[in-house]
């Protein structure tokens, strides 16, 4: 059975770092690209960042682009996804998803910043 | 960026009755559309890709069709399980971007 689930969420003042991890089981993690979305309170779905299956490629969204980076160690079967700068519109829930077109989803990491 | 506009933003419909969901893109996207439900408080499940693919485990009374650029779901006898909040997502080019949402109640 595919499982994601994403650990690292909490509260962070503006301008701090998180760290959000993906521990992936159940299906050959190293095969497959992986993927972040977000979604704010009350709000639609936002993709964030997609790291290919050997991280040679790297995409971001406008809005996280330097401020965030994706990466991944397939000998732990786990995905990353490193934040600095935080701003208060990055308070949203944090999904992990497998592959191009997000075919199994984690449980998602609430990230909160404010002071 | 392909803009993905999601129609009706919110639908009442009955036990039994055909839903219809569609999503126009600003661009040609191919078959590159993928649907996804979520339910209250979890995270979106995915039900069609390639526009027309049921995904593994989804009932069949779920479908996903194109015409040109649009591109539509189609529930064909509502259950009470069905409600929920529909997502289309276009992953024909990068940025990956989802329609608006559809709020599907029951009337």
């Amino acid at each position: 059975e595919v499982q994601l689930v994403e650990s690292g969420g909490g509260l962070v003042q503006p301008g701090r770092s998180l760290k959000l991890s993906c521990l992936a089981s159940g299906f050959t993690f190293s095969n497959y690209g992986m993927n972040w979305i977000r979604q704010a309170p009350g709000k639609g779905l936002e993709w964030v960042a997609s790291i290919s299956s050997s991280s040679s490629y790297i995409y971001y969204a406008d809005t996280v682009k330097g401020r965030f980076t994706i990466s991944r160690d397939n000998a732990k079967n786990t995905l990353y996804l490193q934040m600095t700068s935080l701003r208060s519109e990055d308070t949203a829930l944090y999904y992990c998803a497998r592959r191009g077109y997000f075919d199994f989803w984690g449980p998602g990491t609430m990230v909160t910043v404010s002071s | 960026d392909i803009q993905m506009t999601q129609s009706p933003a919110s639908l009442s419909a009955s036990l039994e009755e055909i839903v219809t969901i569609t999503c126009q893109a600003s661009q040609d996207i191919g078959n590159w559309l993928s649907w996804y439900q979520q339910k209250p408080g979890k995270s979106p499940q995915l039900l069609i890709y390639g526009a027309t693919s049921l995904a593994d485990g989804v009932p069949s009374r779920f479908s996903g069709s194109r015409s040109g650029t649009q591109y539509s779901l189609k529930i064909s006898r509502l259950q009470v399980e069905d409600i929920g909040i529909y997502y289309c997502l276009q992953a024909y080019s990068a940025p990956p971007t989802f329609g608006g949402g559809t709020k599907l109640e029951l009337k």
